[in-house]
Protein backbone atom coordinates (compact mmCIF):
# COMPACT_ATOMS: atom_id res chain seq x y z
CA UNK A 1 0.00 0.00 0.00
CA UNK A 2 2.12 2.53 -0.93
CA UNK A 3 -0.55 5.34 -0.22
CA UNK A 4 0.09 8.87 -2.20
CA UNK A 5 2.82 8.89 -4.67
CA UNK A 6 4.22 11.83 -6.69
CA UNK A 7 6.13 12.22 -9.99
CA UNK A 8 8.30 13.86 -10.60
CA UNK A 9 10.07 14.52 -7.60
CA UNK A 10 11.85 17.40 -8.70
CA UNK A 11 11.94 19.35 -12.13
CA UNK A 12 13.53 22.56 -13.68
CA UNK A 13 11.69 24.49 -16.16
CA UNK A 14 12.75 27.26 -18.27
CA UNK A 15 9.85 29.91 -18.30
CA UNK A 16 7.03 29.43 -21.12
CA UNK A 17 7.60 25.49 -20.94
CA UNK A 18 4.99 23.09 -20.13
CA UNK A 19 4.75 20.02 -17.80
CA UNK A 20 2.44 17.77 -16.23
CA UNK A 21 2.73 16.43 -12.04
CA UNK A 22 0.86 13.34 -11.73
CA UNK A 23 -0.63 11.82 -8.76
CA UNK A 24 -1.69 8.68 -7.52
CA UNK A 25 -3.50 6.80 -4.92
CA UNK A 26 -4.05 3.72 -3.97
CA UNK A 27 -6.44 4.29 -1.06
CA UNK A 28 -9.65 4.37 -3.39
CA UNK A 29 -10.05 8.26 -2.03
CA UNK A 30 -13.11 10.02 -3.50
CA UNK A 31 -11.66 13.35 -3.07
CA UNK A 32 -8.31 14.73 -4.51
CA UNK A 33 -6.61 17.79 -4.01
CA UNK A 34 -3.36 20.07 -5.01
CA UNK A 35 -1.66 21.99 -3.13
CA UNK A 36 1.17 24.52 -3.58
CA UNK A 37 3.44 25.39 -0.66
CA UNK A 38 5.85 28.57 -0.53
CA UNK A 39 7.92 29.89 2.64
CA UNK A 40 5.56 31.83 5.28
CA UNK A 41 2.56 31.21 3.58
CA UNK A 42 1.88 27.38 4.15
CA UNK A 43 -0.31 25.14 1.85
CA UNK A 44 -2.71 26.72 -0.20
CA UNK A 45 -5.48 25.01 -2.34
CA UNK A 46 -5.03 25.37 -6.58
CA UNK A 47 -7.17 22.67 -7.37
CA UNK A 48 -9.30 19.70 -6.02
CA UNK A 49 -11.35 16.63 -7.28
CA UNK A 50 -14.50 15.06 -5.48
CA UNK A 51 -14.46 12.13 -7.79
CA UNK A 52 -13.82 10.93 -10.86
CA UNK A 53 -14.16 12.61 -14.34
CA UNK A 54 -14.82 16.10 -11.97
CA UNK A 55 -12.41 19.25 -11.13
CA UNK A 56 -12.78 22.46 -9.55
CA UNK A 57 -11.00 25.63 -8.64
CA UNK A 58 -9.39 26.20 -4.93
CA UNK A 59 -7.79 29.52 -3.59
CA UNK A 60 -4.92 29.98 -6.28
CA UNK A 61 -5.85 28.34 -9.56
CA UNK A 62 -4.84 30.22 -11.99
CA UNK A 63 -2.17 29.34 -14.29
CA UNK A 64 -2.89 25.57 -13.73
CA UNK A 65 -5.64 22.98 -15.15
CA UNK A 66 -6.35 19.58 -14.15
CA UNK A 67 -7.85 16.28 -15.19
CA UNK A 68 -9.15 13.33 -12.96
CA UNK A 69 -9.58 10.43 -16.05
CA UNK A 70 -9.06 7.79 -13.46
CA UNK A 71 -10.26 7.70 -10.11
CA UNK A 72 -6.77 7.38 -8.65
CA UNK A 73 -5.18 9.89 -10.65
CA UNK A 74 -5.26 13.23 -10.87
CA UNK A 75 -2.80 15.34 -12.96
CA UNK A 76 -1.73 18.79 -12.75
CA UNK A 77 -0.97 20.75 -15.69
CA UNK A 78 1.37 23.86 -16.56
CA UNK A 79 0.59 25.16 -19.72
CA UNK A 80 3.42 28.18 -19.55
CA UNK A 81 5.18 27.93 -16.41
CA UNK A 82 6.11 30.78 -15.07
CA UNK A 83 9.24 31.86 -12.06
CA UNK A 84 6.18 32.90 -9.92
CA UNK A 85 5.38 29.04 -9.94
CA UNK A 86 8.30 27.91 -8.40
CA UNK A 87 7.23 26.36 -5.47
CA UNK A 88 6.41 23.02 -4.07
CA UNK A 89 3.66 20.87 -4.91
CA UNK A 90 1.57 18.93 -2.42
CA UNK A 91 -0.96 16.29 -3.64
CA UNK A 92 -3.56 15.13 -0.77
CA UNK A 93 -6.46 12.09 -1.33
CA UNK A 94 -9.31 11.53 1.25
CA UNK A 95 -12.93 9.53 1.72
CA UNK A 96 -15.25 12.32 1.56
CA UNK A 97 -15.35 15.02 4.09
CA UNK A 98 -12.33 13.06 5.91
CA UNK A 99 -9.20 13.41 6.85
CA UNK A 100 -6.64 14.24 3.57
CA UNK A 101 -3.44 12.11 3.38
CA UNK A 102 -0.50 13.68 1.59
CA UNK A 103 2.14 12.66 -1.02
CA UNK A 104 5.71 13.66 -0.70
CA UNK A 105 5.70 16.23 -2.78
CA UNK A 106 7.19 17.79 -6.23
CA UNK A 107 10.06 20.53 -6.07
CA UNK A 108 9.45 22.99 -9.19
CA UNK A 109 11.67 25.50 -10.59
CA UNK A 110 10.89 27.86 -13.23
CA UNK A 111 13.94 29.82 -14.46
CA UNK B 1 -12.01 34.34 3.12
CA UNK B 2 -11.55 31.54 6.03
CA UNK B 3 -8.07 32.37 8.19
CA UNK B 4 -6.22 30.74 10.56
CA UNK B 5 -4.03 32.20 12.71
CA UNK B 6 -1.22 29.85 14.12
CA UNK B 7 1.09 30.33 17.04
CA UNK B 8 3.61 31.07 17.68
CA UNK B 9 5.75 30.89 14.31
CA UNK B 10 8.42 29.46 15.72
CA UNK B 11 9.95 28.19 18.86
CA UNK B 12 13.14 26.74 19.94
CA UNK B 13 12.97 24.87 23.23
CA UNK B 14 15.33 22.30 25.41
CA UNK B 15 14.73 18.29 25.32
CA UNK B 16 12.11 17.66 27.62
CA UNK B 17 10.55 20.51 27.85
CA UNK B 18 6.49 20.46 26.66
CA UNK B 19 5.36 22.51 23.74
CA UNK B 20 2.20 23.94 23.49
CA UNK B 21 1.17 26.10 20.13
CA UNK B 22 -2.21 27.33 19.02
CA UNK B 23 -4.89 28.39 15.58
CA UNK B 24 -7.23 30.58 16.05
CA UNK B 25 -9.96 31.91 13.78
CA UNK B 26 -12.67 34.36 13.30
CA UNK B 27 -14.56 31.46 11.25
CA UNK B 28 -16.33 28.45 12.50
CA UNK B 29 -14.52 24.85 11.65
CA UNK B 30 -16.34 21.73 11.95
CA UNK B 31 -13.09 19.49 11.89
CA UNK B 32 -9.24 20.42 13.46
CA UNK B 33 -6.49 19.06 12.15
CA UNK B 34 -2.81 18.73 13.30
CA UNK B 35 -0.11 18.15 10.63
CA UNK B 36 3.78 17.52 10.86
CA UNK B 37 5.92 18.10 8.59
CA UNK B 38 9.44 17.05 8.37
CA UNK B 39 12.42 18.84 5.49
CA UNK B 40 11.59 17.46 2.70
CA UNK B 41 8.63 15.53 2.76
CA UNK B 42 4.68 15.73 2.63
CA UNK B 43 2.64 16.46 5.55
CA UNK B 44 1.47 13.88 7.64
CA UNK B 45 -1.22 13.91 9.80
CA UNK B 46 -0.83 13.53 13.65
CA UNK B 47 -4.31 13.77 15.57
CA UNK B 48 -8.10 14.65 13.37
CA UNK B 49 -10.64 16.43 16.10
CA UNK B 50 -14.00 15.71 14.73
CA UNK B 51 -16.11 17.48 17.71
CA UNK B 52 -16.39 20.37 19.30
CA UNK B 53 -14.64 20.03 22.91
CA UNK B 54 -13.10 16.62 22.00
CA UNK B 55 -9.81 15.90 23.92
CA UNK B 56 -7.38 13.67 21.66
CA UNK B 57 -3.71 11.92 22.52
CA UNK B 58 -1.40 10.25 20.45
CA UNK B 59 1.62 9.08 22.14
CA UNK B 60 3.46 12.46 23.99
CA UNK B 61 0.92 14.99 21.70
CA UNK B 62 -2.62 15.98 22.58
CA UNK B 63 -4.71 18.27 20.66
CA UNK B 64 -8.42 19.62 21.59
CA UNK B 65 -11.27 20.90 19.71
CA UNK B 66 -11.87 24.49 20.97
CA UNK B 67 -15.46 24.38 22.28
CA UNK B 68 -16.24 27.52 20.34
CA UNK B 69 -15.06 25.77 17.47
CA UNK B 70 -12.86 28.70 16.35
CA UNK B 71 -9.46 27.22 17.75
CA UNK B 72 -7.58 24.76 18.52
CA UNK B 73 -4.49 23.49 20.58
CA UNK B 74 -1.87 20.84 20.40
CA UNK B 75 0.72 20.05 23.45
CA UNK B 76 3.98 17.96 22.92
CA UNK B 77 5.27 16.69 26.33
CA UNK B 78 8.77 16.13 26.91
CA UNK B 79 9.87 17.17 23.78
CA UNK B 80 13.21 14.88 21.91
CA UNK B 81 15.05 15.74 18.91
CA UNK B 82 12.88 13.71 16.55
CA UNK B 83 9.50 16.44 17.27
CA UNK B 84 11.51 19.00 15.28
CA UNK B 85 9.51 20.46 12.30
CA UNK B 86 6.94 22.18 11.44
CA UNK B 87 3.78 21.76 12.89
CA UNK B 88 0.37 23.12 10.58
CA UNK B 89 -3.06 22.69 11.81
CA UNK B 90 -5.79 22.90 9.66
CA UNK B 91 -9.69 24.00 10.10
CA UNK B 92 -12.28 22.04 7.58
CA UNK B 93 -15.84 23.47 7.31
CA UNK B 94 -17.05 21.02 6.20
CA UNK B 95 -19.50 21.26 2.40
CA UNK B 96 -19.33 18.86 -0.15
CA UNK B 97 -15.94 19.62 -1.00
CA UNK B 98 -14.26 18.93 2.33
CA UNK B 99 -11.27 21.56 1.15
CA UNK B 100 -9.32 22.41 4.65
CA UNK B 101 -7.93 25.67 5.52
CA UNK B 102 -4.67 25.88 6.71
CA UNK B 103 -2.50 28.00 9.00
CA UNK B 104 0.92 29.06 8.14
CA UNK B 105 2.81 26.20 10.16
CA UNK B 106 4.84 26.58 13.73
CA UNK B 107 8.52 25.64 13.04
CA UNK B 108 9.30 23.78 16.65
CA UNK B 109 13.70 23.45 17.26
CA UNK B 110 14.83 21.01 19.96
CA UNK B 111 18.31 21.35 21.36
CA UNK B 112 19.50 18.11 22.53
Amino acid sequence: NAGVTQTPKFRVLKTGQSMTLLCAQDMNHEYMYWYRQDPGMGLRLIHYSVGEGTTAKGEVPDGYNVSRLKKQNFLLGLESAAPSQTSVYFCASSYPLRTQYFGPGTRLLVL
Amino acid sequence: GQQLNQSPQSMFIQEGEDVSMNCTSSSIFNTWLWYKQDPGEGPVLLIALYKAGELTSNGRLTAQFGITRKDSFLNISASIPSDVGIYFCAGGSGGSQGNLIFGKGTKLSVKP
